[in-house]
């Protein structure tokens, strides 16, 4: 079945720091890639939806500065966290979405910012 | 801002008992999915539900759309240590995947 990798799974970085994480479609060409982001024990929270090529789309309350989503192909997507804080501390999600419209989650990246 | 509201949100139960989850908003959603999270990983999609009305099974556990597509049932028979997690229903609207506010489900032996 398709496959979204997500890279790295787990993070941990001093305050003020800028962290990449990066979401590829390994076996399918991915239209449109969601970033989610979820606190401990709650749900995940749609941060943006990213397409290829084109400025990614922040949910309101989402500060577009602070988590730079770059879509430049149709299987790598990327979220920078910039200048990150503790409050930024958290599970982040990312999906693709494949041409036949199913949608594929990645595993996750834990950041822990100290 | 599109909601959805899952109840009850904690559940304790103990192996061979039967629940069900709700998931209810006042919006109209396009699909619904339910999807099951492990601690420190994704979540998996266990089905998908298109038509109002709709029923699905899968194995041990039976999923509902509502007639008016805007709310849905998760019900599990015979609940199992197994079937431990975090379960979230997530509604499609304008090619967005909008979440519940979860379930989190433990199934004692």
């Amino acid at each position: 079945g398709a496959v979204v990798s997500q890279h790295p799974s787990r993070v941990i970085c001093k305050s003020g720091t800028s962290v990449k994480i990066e979401c590829r479609s390994l076996d399918f060409q991915a239209t449109t890639m969601f970033w989610y982001r979820q606190f401990p024990k709650q749900s995940l929270m749609l941060m943006a939806t990213s397409n290829e090529g084109s400025k990614a789309t922040y949910e309101q309350g989402v500060e577009k500065d602070k988590f730079l989503i770059n879509h430049a192909s149709l299987t790598l997507s990327t979220l920078t966290v910039t200048s990150a804080h503790p409050e930024d501390s958290s599970f982040y999600i990312c999906s693709a979405r494949a041409v036949n419209e199913k949608l594929f989650f990645g595993s996750g990246t834990q950041l822990s910012v100290l | 801002t599109q909601l959805l509201e899952q109840s009850p949100q904690f559940l304790s139960i103990q192996e061979g008992e039967n629940l069900t989850v709700y998931c209810n908003s006042s919006s109209v959603f396009s699909s619904l999915q339910w999807y099951r999270q492990e601690p420190g990983e994704g979540p998996v999609l266990l089905v998908t539900v298109v038509t109002g009305g709709e029923v699905k099974k899968l194995k041990r556990l039976t999923f509902q759309f509502g007639d008016a597509r805007k709310d849905s049932s998760l019900h599990i028979t015979a609940a199992q240590p197994g079937d431990t997690g975090l379960y979230l229903c997530a509604g499609e609207s304008f090619q967005k995947l909008v979440f519940g506010t979860g379930t989190r489900l433990l199934v004692s032996p």
